[in-house]
């Protein structure tokens, strides 16, 4: 059974860095893109990026581009991303989700993260 | 990327049939047969409902049925169950980037 295990949900304050894990099992991590996708308080889902844990080629959208970093560590299936210094607007669930060419199929149960002085 | 277009809301009655429809353009929804449907309770995590604009996962009741004309996708539930009332968001690939693009979400409600 494919599942992604998501890391519990954290309080930061502005400025503070944090790093989120998802960890995968059921499958071959290295053979499928692991995404991250955003969900704000009330709103929609937006792509983040995406990383290939097998070479580590990573794409990040526009929005967060330089806001952000992917990364993943085969040896333990688990796919990250990390702020070096969160803002209030970071407040959000992240999902991770592996990508089977272009669908989602599997996602993880999201990780809260709240930013707040 | 602009978000493809899904009307805010909709609604039905228990037993009834309610199609979402979801508008993009020819460089994403109309140009590929990409689009997949993901369905989300409060408080949970999305899950896969249609992919590959018609496609069904395992375990997805055949109540749900997907389809696109044009630029236009459109997702239909059948026989509305009140377990159905959860936000709907289509995506589809779009060749401008590496992830495709999200909807932005139909709350449905079962009357």
């Amino acid at each position: 059974e494919v599942q992604l295990v998501q890391s519990g949900a954290e309080v930061k304050k502005p400025g503070e860095s944090l790093k989120i894990s998802c960890k995968a099992s059921g499958y071959n991590f290295n053979t499928y893109w692991i995404g991250w996708v955003r969900q704000m308080p009330g709103k929609g889902l937006e792509w983040m990026g995406i990383i290939y844990p097998g070479d580590s080629d990573t794409r990040y959208s526009p929005s967060f581009q330089g806001q952000v970093t992917i990364s993943a560590d085969k040896s333990i299936s688990t796919a990250y991303v990390q702020w070096s210094s969160l803002k209030a607007s970071d407040t959000a669930i992240y999902y991770c989700v592996r990508r089977r060419g272009y669908v989602c199929d599997h996602w993880g149960q999201g990780t809260l993260v709240t930013v707040s002085s | 990327q602009s978000a493809l277009t899904q009307p805010p809301s909709a609604s039905g009655s228990p037993g009834q049939s309610v199609t979402i429809s979801c508008t993009g353009t020819s460089s994403d929804v109309g140009g590929y047969n990409y689009v997949s449907w993901y369905q989300q309770h409060p408080g949970k995590a999305p899950k896969l409902m249609i992919y590959e604009v018609s496609m069904r996962p395992s375990g997805v009741p055949d109540r749900f049925s997907g389809s696109k004309s044009g630029n236009t996708a459109s997702l239909t539930v059948s026989g509305l169950q009140a377990e159905d009332e959860a936000d709907y968001y289509c995506s589809s690939f779009a060749a401008s980037n590496n992830f495709g693009v999200f909807g932005g979400g139909t709350k449905l409600t079962v009357l």
